[in-house]
């Protein structure tokens, strides 16, 4: 059975750093491309990183230079390294795998949030 | 970056009515166009990829069209499990984006 399986979240101060991470099970990481998504309290979907197969990563404008996304093929595990957090980054972070290999989409794991506060 | 409208952004139905939500581009992405529902609390689920392609144990009465700026999403006689809120998102060219949500209420 896949599963994706989301730690690290919790309340940090603005300017703090935070590292995600992702374990999944089922699978492993380096053969699908691997993303996060954020979901900021009652608001829609916004994507934050990808990393593929062959270690390519993208990041949204609004967290590129502050946030990277990497993998540890041994632990199965992916990451996301948040710096220089901001009030705006407060959200609930979503892991997710390609959907469907070599046709898109996204599966998700259950979120874990991430609270940006004095 | 391509530019996404979803519309309704709220749509009040009743159970066993069809419902169609719209998503349109600013520019054409083919068909890399994928569709969500996502439930109070819970994460968002894969129902289509490819802009037709039904996810693997996705009831058939979820269909999607359309290619290049216009997409659609129909559920062709609505549940009560139905009622959620729905996304579709572009993974054409980076950054990749989501519609703004449909939230399915029961009328």
């Amino acid at each position: 059975e896949v599963q994706l399986v989301e730690s690290g979240g919790g309340l940090v101060q603005p300017g703090g750093s935070l590292r995600l991470s992702c374990a999944a099970s089922g699978f492993t990481v380096s053969s699908n491309y691997m993303s996060w998504v954020r979901q900021a309290p009652g608001k829609g979907l916004e994507w934050v990183s990808v990393i593929y197969s062959g270690g390519s990563t993208y990041y949204a404008d609004s967290v590129k230079g502050r946030f990277t996304i990497s993998r540890d093929n041994s632990k199965n595990t992916l990451y996301l390294q948040m710096n220089s957090l901001r009030a705006e980054d407060t959200a609930v972070y979503y892991c997710a795998r390609e959907g469907v290999v070599g046709w898109g989409g996204l599966d998700w794991g259950q979120g874990t949030l991430v609270t940006v506060s004095s | 970056a391509i530019w996404m409208t979803q519309s309704p952004s709220l749509l009040s139905a009743s159970t066993g009515d069809r419902v169609t939500i719209s998503c349109r581009m600013s520019q054409g992405i083919s068909s890399y166009l994928a569709w969500y529902q996502q439930k109070p609390g819970k994460a968002p689920e894969l129902l289509i990829y490819a802009a037709s392609t039904l996810q693997s144990g996705v009831p058939s009465r979820f269909s999607g069209s359309g290619s290049g700026t216009d997409f659609t999403l129909t559920i062709s006689c609505l549940q009560s499990e139905d009622f959620a809120t729905y996304y579709c998102q572009q993974y054409y060219s980076f950054p990749w984006t989501f519609g703004q949500g449909t939230k399915v209420e029961i009328k």
